[in-house]
């Protein structure tokens, strides 16, 4: 496989369930990005691992937990979720100095009932 | 802080038309990069140009060119000779290496729709 691969593309879930995104690159890249896509708004940084460590964490609410247990794969836990979270959630990766900047995954779109 | 402004929330155009959708950016860094992307009804993100400050040539990518003003921060995106599989949300996005590491910061966007 090449490029950003997230499962699952859809994923509907109560309020008190746990549940986990996937994201996998193959692009040797050494930057992974999740990113939120509400309806009418922009695009919103949620957290950015370089070299697997964590650099950035946008106040995103504790019932969002990201780990990336090596460079080519980044998990997005989520448990005790609530309606307002429904969204698109965005999977990225990228290298340093390249000019092409992130490579997209095609997102889960999550419901959260 | 960076920030990009896309002022059209939606464009129509006429199938084998030209348009200019546009973005303003705002930013104190001297050396910066501005991409565009198209994100189909699919989802995915399509990186489609992309423009460095410094350089002095308009960035074209076969059907898309990029208008670059520097002096007045804009980074407007022309799509020449539309076809109906450009009707898509466009955004307009910014590299952002505050902090040390590469991250983009997007516009809100301009949704496309190619008329026949």
């Amino acid at each position: 496989e090449t490029g950003v691969t997230q499962t699952p593309r859809h994923l509907v879930m109560g309020m008190t369930n746990k549940k986990s995104l996937k994201c996998e690159q193959h692009l040797g890249h050494n930057a992974m990005y999740w990113y939120k896509q509400s309806a009418k708004k922009p695009l919103e940084l949620m957290f950015v691992y370089n070299f697997k460590e964590q650099t950035e964490n946008n106040s995103v609410p504790s019932r969002f937990s990201p780990e990336c247990p090596n460079s080519s794969h980044l998990f997005l836990h989520l448990h005790t979720l609530q309606p307002e979270d429904s969204a698109l959630y965005l999977c990225a990766s990228s290298q340093d100095g390249d000019n092409y900047g992130y490579t997209f995954g095609s997102g889960t779109r999550l419901t959260v009932v | 802080a960076q920030k990009i402004t896309q002022t059209q929330p939606g464009m129509f155009v006429q199938e084998k038309e030209a348009v200019t959708l546009d973005c303003t950016y705002d930013t104190s860094d001297q050396s910066y990069g501005l991409f565009w992307y198209k994100q189909p009804s699919s989802g995915e993100m399509i990186f489609l140009i992309y423009q460095g400050s410094y350089d002095e040539q308009n960035a074209t990518e076969g059907r898309y060119s990029l208008n670059f003003q520097k002096a007045r921060k804009s980074a407007n995106l022309v799509i020449s000779a539309s076809q109906l599989g450009d009707s898509a949300m466009y955004f307009c996005a910014m590299r952002d290496l505050s902090g040390g590491y590469n991250k983009l910061i997007f516009g809100a966007g301009t949704r496309l729709a190619v008329h026949p």
